[in-house]
C-alpha cells in the first residue's frame, strides 16, 4: 500500500515568511510528485509537479525531492494572505502498472497571518 | 484557459437511490478519472479510463459504482444504490498525457449528500 504522509498543521506563517511543507512516501516505485493547494470546499489545484532529484522553482514557490530519503517538500517563500490553504502532496505510480493514479496525503493547512 | 467542468455542482439523495455525476473533460484529453474526498478526509481514487475500458480501479469502486463515455464529450459516474456513506465530494480529473510526467486537472466537484 503506497501511503503519502503530511504534517497536517495547522501551520501559521506572518506575511512575507518563508513557509515550510513537506511530505514523505513510502513507496520507492513513485516516480512524480505534485503539490496542489486546496481552498475549503474547492477543488485541488495544481501548484508544482517535480520528477527529478533536486529542487524546481516556479515564481515564490519551490518544490524539492529527495528520491533516497522519500521525501518531497514545497517552499512558499513571501508567503501571501492568500496562499492561506490546504496543500495536498500527492505521489504517482509506477508507469509500467497503472495509468497515473495519484495517492494524495492528508494535506497540511497554512494561514498566513497579515 | 481550458478546464474541466462538472454538473451537478450539489445533488442530494435518498439512501437508495441512484445518482449520475456528470464530467466535460478538457476537450483534448484521453485520460479521464475520478476521485473522491469525504470531509475532512483524504482525496482517494476511485477509478481511472482511457480507450471506453476502465483502466484501473480501487477497492472502494466496488460493484454499485460503474463509469461510461456516452458521448464524445462527457463522462459519467454512477451509483447504483447510494449509501450514507457514499456522501462526498466527487472530483473528475483528465489529462492528456499519462507518461513519466502526466499532469491531472480537476474539475470544482460534486457535493453528495445522501440521507
Amino acid at each position: 500500500q503506497k501511503e503519502v504522509e503530511q504534517n497536517s498543521g495547522p501551520l501559521s506563517v506572518p506575511e512575507g515568511a518563508i513557509a515550510s511543507l513537506n511530505c514523505t512516501y513510502s513507496d520507492r516505485v513513485s516516480q512524480s510528485f505534485f503539490w496542489y493547494r486546496q481552498y475549503s470546499g474547492k477543488s485541488p489545484e495544481l501548484i508544482m509537479s517535480i520528477y527529478s532529484n533536486g529542487d524546481k522553482e516556479d515564481g515564490r514557490f519551490t518544490a524539492q525531492l529527495n528520491k533516497a530519503s522519500q521525501y518531497v517538500s514545497l517552499l512558499i517563500r513571501d508567503s501571501q494572505p492568500s496562499d492561506s490553504a490546504t496543500y495536498l502532496c500527492a505521489a504517482g505510480t509506477d508507469r509500467g502498472s497503472t495509468l497515473g493514479r495519484l495517492y494524495f496525503g492528508r494535506g497540511t493547512q497554512l494561514t498566513v497571518w497579515p | 484557459e481550458p478546464e474541466v467542468t462538472q454538473t451537478p455542482s450539489h445533488q442530494v439523495t435518498q439512501m437508495g437511490q441512484e445518482v449520475i455525476l456528470r464530467c466535460v473533460p478538457i476537450s483534448n484529453h484521453l485520460y479521464f478519472y475520478w476521485y473522491r474526498q469525504i470531509l475532512g478526509q483524504k482525496v482517494e481514487f476511485l477509478v481511472s479510463f482511457y480507450n471506453n475500458e476502465i483502466s484501473e480501479k480501487s477497492e472502494i469502486f466496488d460493484d454499485q459504482f460503474s463509469v461510461e463515455r456516452p458521448d464524445g464529450s462527457n463522462f459519467t459516474l454512477k451509483i447504483r444504490s447510494t449509501k450514507l456513506e457514499d456522501s462526498a465530494m466527487y472530483f473528475c480529473a483528465s489529462s492528456d498525457n499519462p507518461g513519466p510526467q502526466e499532469t491531472q486537472y480537476f474539475g470544482p466537484g460534486t457535493r453528495l449528500l445522501v440521507l
